[in-house]
Order: C-alpha cells, then sequence, then structure tokens
C-alpha cells in the first residue's frame, strides 16, 4: 500500500517569512496530492491540491509543488500570517475509483507574531 | 445542508464498555471513511465503505466494526472499549467519480478510555 512521510513535524516560523512542508509517496500509481489544514480544535479542510499532470499550482499565498520522479510533492505558504497556525496534513491517493487518501502525519506550523 | 454530522462530540467510557459512534451526512455521498487522530500520527483510516452495504477495513481496524445499511449513516462500533482506543475520531464522505476527490470531515469525536 501507499506510505506517505511528512516532515517537518514541527515548524516555527516569524510572521511574513516563508513556510515550507515536504512530503514524499511510495506508490508510483498515486496521482492525487491534496493537503488539508486543520486548526486547533476543529476538522481537517481542504486547502489545495494537486493532480500527477501539472508539476505546481498556486492559490494566493499557497502554492504546492509536485516531482514525480523522485515522488515528493511540497506545500508552500509565503508571507505567513499568525492566522496560518495549525496542523497541515499531505496525503496521496490514486484516482478514477474508490481509493482512499493515505495522510502524512502532520506539520505542525506556528506562526509567531 | 449540514453536511458530514458526528455525534457525540465528546464521550468517556470504562474499559470493556461498548458504544457506537454516529456519523451521517446528508450530500449523498457514497464514499465514508473512519480515521482516528493520535498526536504525531496524523490521520489513520479504521475502516471505510464504497456504498450501502459495502463495507473493507483500513490501516487499523482491530476493535472496531462497521456497517452501512443506508447512504447517509456509517456507524462506528467499539465492542469493548480499551484505553489504546483513546482518540480523536473523525468521520469522512466524499462523492464517487474522477474529479471528486476531496474528503469531508465531520467535526470529530474525543473518546476517552479509561
Amino acid at each position: 500500500g501507499e506510505n506517505v512521510e511528512q516532515h517537518p513535524s514541527t515548524l516555527s516560523v516569524q510572521e511574513g517569512d516563508s513556510a515550507v512542508i515536504k512530503c514524499t509517496y511510495s506508490d508510483s500509481a498515486s496521482n492525487y496530492f491534496p493537503w488539508y489544514k486543520q486548526e486547533l480544535g476543529k476538522r481537517p479542510q481542504l486547502i489545495i491540491d494537486i493532480r500527477s499532470n501539472v508539476g505546481e499550482k498556486k492559490d494566493q499565498r499557497i502554492a504546492v509543488t509536485l516531482n514525480k520522479t523522485a515522488k515528493h510533492f511540497s506545500l508552500h505558504i509565503t508571507e505567513t500570517q499568525p492566522e496560518d497556525s495549525a496542523v497541515y496534513f499531505c496525503a496521496a491517493s490514486r484516482t478514477g475509483g474508490s481509493y482512499i487518501p493515505t495522510f502524512g502525519r502532520g506539520t505542525s506550523l506556528i506562526v509567531h507574531p | 445542508n449540514a453536511g458530514v454530522t458526528q455525534t457525540p462530540k465528546f464521550q468517556v467510557l470504562k474499559t470493556g464498555q461498548s458504544m457506537t459512534l454516529q456519523c451521517a451526512q446528508d450530500m449523498n455521498h457514497e464514499y465514508m471513511s473512519w480515521y482516528r487522530q493520535d498526536p504525531g500520527m496524523g490521520l489513520r483510516l479504521i475502516h471505510y465503505s464504497v456504498g450501502a452495504g459495502i463495507t473493507d477495513q483500513g490501516e487499523v481496524p482491530n476493535g472496531y466494526n462497521v456497517s452501512r445499511s443506508t447512504t447517509e449513516d456509517f456507524p462506528l462500533r467499539l465492542l469493548s472499549a480499551a484505553p489504546s482506543q483513546t482518540s480523536v475520531y473523525f468521520c469522512a464522505s466524499r462523492p464517487p467519480g474522477r474529479g471528486q476527490e476531496t474528503q469531508y470531515f465531520g467535526p470529530g469525536t474525543r473518546l476517552l478510555v479509561l
């Protein structure tokens, strides 16, 4: 089955800095890579995703990059704000069927004002 | 739409007790899943279902049972609770098909087993 490794487990930055979270996956057939944000005491919610037919996707201050050859993908957050503080999960899965995503262990991002 | 709902929000059990965590969705999603979240362990899949009458095991199924009699409901049963089952449980759902992979999570149930 799929195995997703996520690093770092904790990331502390100053407001305005950039933050990068990295994930690797093992199943070369995986082609869908979502990122979820979980604020304290809340449910995980999708913030951005990327499919294997593109190498990069941006949405305002967040971007995701994918390297299929190396089987890794990353989340980039620019100009971090205190409200970006949360746990971020990466995931990987195949599409087009009943495939359930495999999640990484999460990264706790702390943005200091 | 209420989306994905879970009850109860919080529960305390004694070792050996049984209980059912409820999950319901009103989005007509065929796929539903149960995850447990433990510190440093991420979201681990317990059981999932691709439609009424169809269930399958995930990564950590031991100690849990599920059934899916309707599209809307996907209850998770703990037959004999153990302290190792202390966790936060999330139910999630999504529609089938390519391009519909977003998981919609419920608010979670926090379970403490003494």
